[in-house]
């Protein structure tokens, strides 16, 4: 079966830290992998998406992915969490939009 | 409209009565999808549809709920004799089409409350 999971039900980092949401997925053929965020109170937000070519993604509010074909991850990152990152974010596969259960992060000042 | 458009934004109805969340997808998006969220958790995949075509209603949580789209465009998420553990905000989203490389849009929800 086709799916992507989320390990982690919470990441909490400090402001200024570097921080990394994991994803992994469960695919027959080549993934197309996608990031959301959903912010407090507010509808889903993509983030970026890994179709084919570099396995670094650059996505929106500095946000970055690395696709990892042999650990068949899709991990998101970011160099310097700010305050504003705190949200829920979630990992999806295209095949019929079926997402991961989700990773709270928490970013402390 | 530019956007998934999702009706009525907020439901409040009484335990055992049926109700029908509306979403009207992004035009010329043929794949349509739902989901469950409960408060502040994670997202319960509902069902998608392909065109009018929905392949998998494995994900609907019971018999109470059923799903259409007509015409490729507007869908309802029907849910009858409701009970209190179906209060949710039910998303839904479109993209382009399934399997596709293209990512989903999402409306704002309908939260139900079943009192």
């Amino acid at each position: 079966a086709q799916s992507v999971a989320q390990p982690e039900d919470q990441v909490n980092v400090a402001e200024g830290n570097p921080l990394t949401v994991k994803c992994t997925y469960s695919v027959s053929g080549n993934p197309y992998l996608f990031w959301y965020v959903q912010y407090p109170n507010r509808g889903l937000q993509f983030l970026l998406k890994y179709i084919t070519g570099d396995n670094l993604v650059k996505g929106s509010y500095g946000f970055e992915a690395e696709f990892n074909k042999s650990q068949t991850s899709f991990h998101l990152k970011k160099p310097s969490a700010l305050v504003s990152d705190s949200a829920l974010y979630f990992c999806a596969l295209s095949n019929d939009m079926r997402f991961g259960a989700g990773t709270r992060l928490t970013v402390k000042p | 409209g530019a956007g998934v458009s999702q009706s009525p934004s907020n439901k409040v109805t009484e335990k055992g009565k049926d109700v029908e969340l509306r979403c009207d997808p992004i035009s010329g998006h043929t794949a349509l999808y739902w989901y469950r969220q409960s408060l502040g958790q994670g997202l319960e995949f509902l069902i998608y549809f392909q065109g009018n075509s929905a392949p998998d209603k494995s994900g609907l949580p019971s018999d109470r709920f059923s799903a259409e789209r007509t015409g490729g465009s507007v869908s309802t998420l029907t849910i009858q004799r409701t009970q209190q553990e179906d209060s949710a905000v039910y998303l839904c989203a479109s993209s382009l089409g399934v399997g596709l490389d293209t990512e989903a849009f999402f409306g704002q929800g309908t939260r139900l409350t079943v009192v």
